[in-house]
């Protein structure tokens, strides 16, 4: 039993380049989320799937976009990429709305 | 929107020592609080977490209180010990609304 699952685990881009961050979640959770965590600060809420099939902003949606594949699986784009999107990205997890959350082990990405 | 404000942003204690990380939360109708804890370079992991319905929750040496009137809560970690050194989040959410999360406390504990 993985939990939730992340790829890749690093990375570095050039401005402007696109990527797609993978999560996937093998407890048959309904929910999942995007964080993003800068450093010494805490988690922000890029983006969430309250139920497979539904998508919505949170507080920090600016040049993302993401996809609810299936239930297990709900991807991060980054269309073009910005310095200012260098981060640790964490996809997160939970039974349902309100319910504990559980992340995976983040992806480190930086954009030159 | 929810607003959560932890203190302090950093605690040093001694090993054996009881540490104490406050939060207060703006929106009387959040009912779920959960603590994390990160260390570095890794996930954030969850330690314990309470529901509005129940005012403390033990879990060996860590334990959770909330006050609902004055809209704050609580982590406490008795006897504590080196692998305690981490950074610890708490968050609040209510029915319908994102998890908002506080700002961290670095907790370090001197052997």
């Amino acid at each position: 039993n993985a939990g939730v699952t992340q790829t890749p685990k690093f990375q570095v881009l050039k401005t402007g380049q696109s990527m797609t961050l993978q999560c996937a979640q093998d407890m048959n959770h309904n929910s999942m989320y995007w964080y993003r965590q800068d450093p010494g600060m805490g988690l922000r809420l890029i983006y969430y799937s309250a139920s497979e099939g539904t998508t919505d902003k949170g507080e920090v949606p600016n040049g993302y976009n993401v996809s609810r594949l299936n239930k297990r699986e709900f991807s991060l784009r980054l269309e073009s990429a910005a310095p200012s999107q260098t981060s640790v990205y964490f996809c997160a997890s939970s039974e349902g709305w309100n319910q504990p959350q559980h992340f995976g082990d983040g992806t480190r990405l930086s954009i030159l | 929107g929810e607003n959560v404000e932890q203190h302090p942003s950093t605690l040093s204690v001694q090993e054996g020592d009881s540490a104490v990380i406050k939060c207060t939360y703006s929106d009387s109708a959040s009912n779920y609080f959960p603590w994390y804890k990160q260390e570095l370079g890794k996930r954030p992991q969850l330690i314990i977490d309470i529901r509005s319905n129940v005012g403390e929750k033990k879990d060996q040496r860590i334990a959770v209180t909330l006050n609902k009137t004055a809209k704050h809560f609580s982590l406490h970690i008795t006897e504590t010990q080196p692998e305690d050194s981490a950074v610890y989040f708490c968050a609040a959410q209510y029915p319908g609304n994102k998890l908002t999360f506080g700002g961290g406390t670095r907790v370090l504990v001197k052997p």
